[in-house]
This record gives structure tokens, C-alpha cells and sequence, in this order.
């Protein structure tokens, strides 16, 4: 398995708090991302990293923001959860993109969250 | 970007090839084809990935047509923990991530 860790792995908030997701690695890989996974949507990349503070949109980014400060950790913040952002959140790893090689992305077990 | 076809589902008795199949018509030349699977509840795992030769590893042998316009994935033995939903996917140029369909659910029966 690669050395990934979600924390927290379930939470439950109220709407309009705010909710900081960790992703923590420890294969020291440069690439980071985060994917939100509903019902009907399948996966969707919300936001990724391709280096220490530098990030970059992904799919469906409206709501959430990211920092990497660090190349082992990778934050994704709901400033004001809404009801619409509860969902599986995965976090992935990869060494390089896969535009210069076919290099393997890695997924993290998901953390479960509920906005009520 | 290269798209892909999956049938939504397919069943396979345990202990037999499970023999997925997946179409990308338009797949660029250097484009990677991957295959992943997601057992419930969990993360999506990496299965194998290639760009023009059949490759095979652990898990799993992955076909690709010379034409490299269809894909088949292979699990040679499947086992009831192989039941899962199977995505194929083609790496776009330029793409940091992945873009996943909806996949196969492959349903291993005893």
C-alpha cells in the first residue's frame, strides 16, 4: 500500500463551518490531489499539487480551497461547508505526470463527510 | 481528451478469466491506457496501465489491439474478492490526475 494517510477519516459538521482535510504521505512524491466521489459523479478532481505551494484547480474546485506547505502534507478546505459538499473525499499520490510518462497515481482509503 | 466505453456490468464465476473489455477510438499516440478497480467503500487501487504492448504483472494482464483502439483486462483466476468496479482509463496529454467514466461492476459468483 502505498504510504498514505486521511485524516479525519469521518466527520460530521453543520453547515456554514469550516472543515480542513489532511492528506499525509510519506513517499515524499511530488504530485498531490484531491477527489470527491458521489453517487452518479463517479470521481471528480476537485484540486492537486505539483510541488510544495504550487497548486492548481481541478474539476470541481467551487468551494474548496488547498496548501501544500509541505511536501508530505496536503490540505483541502471547505470554508463554509454546504449540504452540496457532503461526500467521500480521496487523496492521490503519483511521482510525475503522466503526461511525460505512464507513471501510477496512488489513492488514499477516503474520508467520509456529512454536512447536515 | 480520449474517452472511453465500459459495459456497466458483468458477471464471472469465480475461478475462471474474467475478461473485461474497454473501447478509446480516439486514443492519442501517447496516451497511457490504465486500469483501476474500487472495491466498495474503498480507494480506487491501481491495477496496470500500458501504452502499445500487452503487459502483465501480479494482478492482472492488460491486451491492447495493435490499433490500440481497445483494451481487455484480464484477471486470469478470478476470486470473490475481485468483485469491485473495474475503470479504464486514458491519461490525456498534459493531465495531472486522472478522469474517471463509470466503469464495469464485475460481479465473481461462487
Amino acid at each position: 500500500d502505498a504510504g498514505i494517510t486521511q485524516s479525519p477519516r469521518h466527520k460530521v459538521t453543520e453547515t456554514g463551518t469550516p472543515v480542513t482535510l489532511r492528506c499525509h504521505q510519506t513517499e515524499n512524491h511530488r504530485y498531490m490531489y484531491w477527489y470527491r466521489q458521489d453517487p452518479g459523479h463517479g470521481l471528480r478532481l476537485i484540486h492537486y499539487s505539483y510541488g510544495v505551494k504550487d497548486t492548481d484547480k481541478g474539476e470541481v474546485s467551487d468551494g474548496y480551497s488547498v496548501s501544500r506547505s509541505k511536501t508530505e502534507d496536503f490540505l483541502l478546505t471547505l470554508e463554509s461547508a454546504t449540504s452540496s459538499q457532503t461526500s467521500v473525499y480521496f487523496c492521490a499520490i503519483s511521482d510525475q505526470t503522466g503526461a511525460i510518462s505512464g507513471n501510477t497515481i496512488y489513492f488514499g482509503e477516503g474520508s467520509w463527510l456529512t454536512v447536515v | 481528451d480520449a474517452k472511453t466505453t465500459q459495459p456497466p456490468s458483468m458477471d464471472c464465476a469465480e475461478g475462471r478469466a474474467a475478461n473485461l473489455p474497454c473501447n478509446h477510438s480516439t486514443i492519442s499516440g501517447n496516451e497511457y491506457v490504465y486500469w483501476y478497480r474500487q472495491i466498495h467503500s474503498q480507494g480506487p487501487q491501481y491495477i496496470i496501465h500500458g501504452l502499445k504492448n500487452n503487459e502483465t504483472n501480479e494482478m492482472a494482464s492488460l491486451i491492447i489491439t495493435e490499433d490500440r483502439k481497445s483494451s481487455t483486462l484480464i484477471l486470469p483466476h478470478a476470486t470473490l474478492r475481485d468483485t469491485a468496479v473495474y475503470y479504464c482509463i486514458v491519461r490525456p496529454r498534459g493531465a495531472d490526475g486522472l478522469t474517471f467514466g463509470k466503469g464495469t461492476h464485475l460481479i465473481i459468483q461462487p
